[in-house]
């Protein structure tokens, strides 16, 4: 049963183009969300978060949206670089238990240049 | 400053072999954890500990064993290798309190048991 999914294995986008990755989550639990960028060969290295209070979370490039009613959160690159052709994957834990950090299987995503 | 420092990167194993995949970090996070990659399955949770001395398990501990005596070292032992077991291994590594919600993580074990 995965509580969170990523349904896009993959995702090509034009260089300077918007990139939007979609994760969805099945636990209402959870109020907390990451996301994680890995290359080939190296860990997943933190990008950014949000908590459940907001829906909004903004660093730069890097947008994360939040929809609670939906379940679901977007994270949107503007404008994509080649240099972010990574495997992007979704976390989800609750507050109240950091130990239980539940990933998503990841996007792949091809930054043409 | 090193991080999460895994050891080795590559392993081939027999069947039945046993190894410890080596974890250690140097930024006094009292929280470690073992994650295993499979392709098209994300990171799964096999073991965790929150402090020298505790550990529990994950979403998938059956097959392994961990250890935490030090804050620093956080090894993971795999005793009868099966097929099965053929996974990129992951440690990470977080604080407590404000930002300490996201995880370090180590570069990786690549391991196969033949």
């Amino acid at each position: 049963d995965q509580q969170v999914k990523q349904n896009s294995p993959s995702l090509s986008v034009q260089e300077g183009r918007i990139s939007i990755l979609n994760c969805d989550y099945t636990n209402s639990m959870f109020d907390y969300f990451l996301w994680y960028k890995k290359y080939p060969a190296e860990g997943p290295t933190f990008l950014i978060s949000i908590s459940s209070i907001k829906d909004k979370n903004e660093d730069g490039r890097f947008t994360v949206f939040l929809n609670k009613s939906a379940k679901h959160l977007s994270l949107h690159i503007v404008p994509s670089q080649p240099g972010d052709s990574a495997v992007y994957f979704c976390a989800a834990s609750k507050k109240t238990s950091y130990d239980k950090v539940i990933f998503g299987p990841g996007t792949s995503l091809s930054v043409i240049p | 400053n090193a991080g999460v420092t895994q050891t080795p990167k590559f392993r081939i194993l027999k069947i039945g072999q046993s190894m410890t995949l080596q974890c250690t970090q140097d930024m006094n996070h009292n929280y470690m954890y073992w994650y295993r990659q499979d392709p098209g399955m994300g990171l799964k949770l096999i073991y965790y500990s929150v402090g020298a001395g505790i550990t529990d398990k994950g979403e998938v501990p059956n097959g392994y064993n961990v250890s935490r005596s030090t804050t620093e070292d956080f090894p993971l032992r795999l005793e009868l290798a099966a097929p099965s077991q053929t996974s990129v291994y992951f440690c990470a590594s977080r604080d407590l309190g404000l930002g300490g919600e996201k995880l370090f993580f180590g570069s990786g074990t690549q391991l196969s048991v033949l």
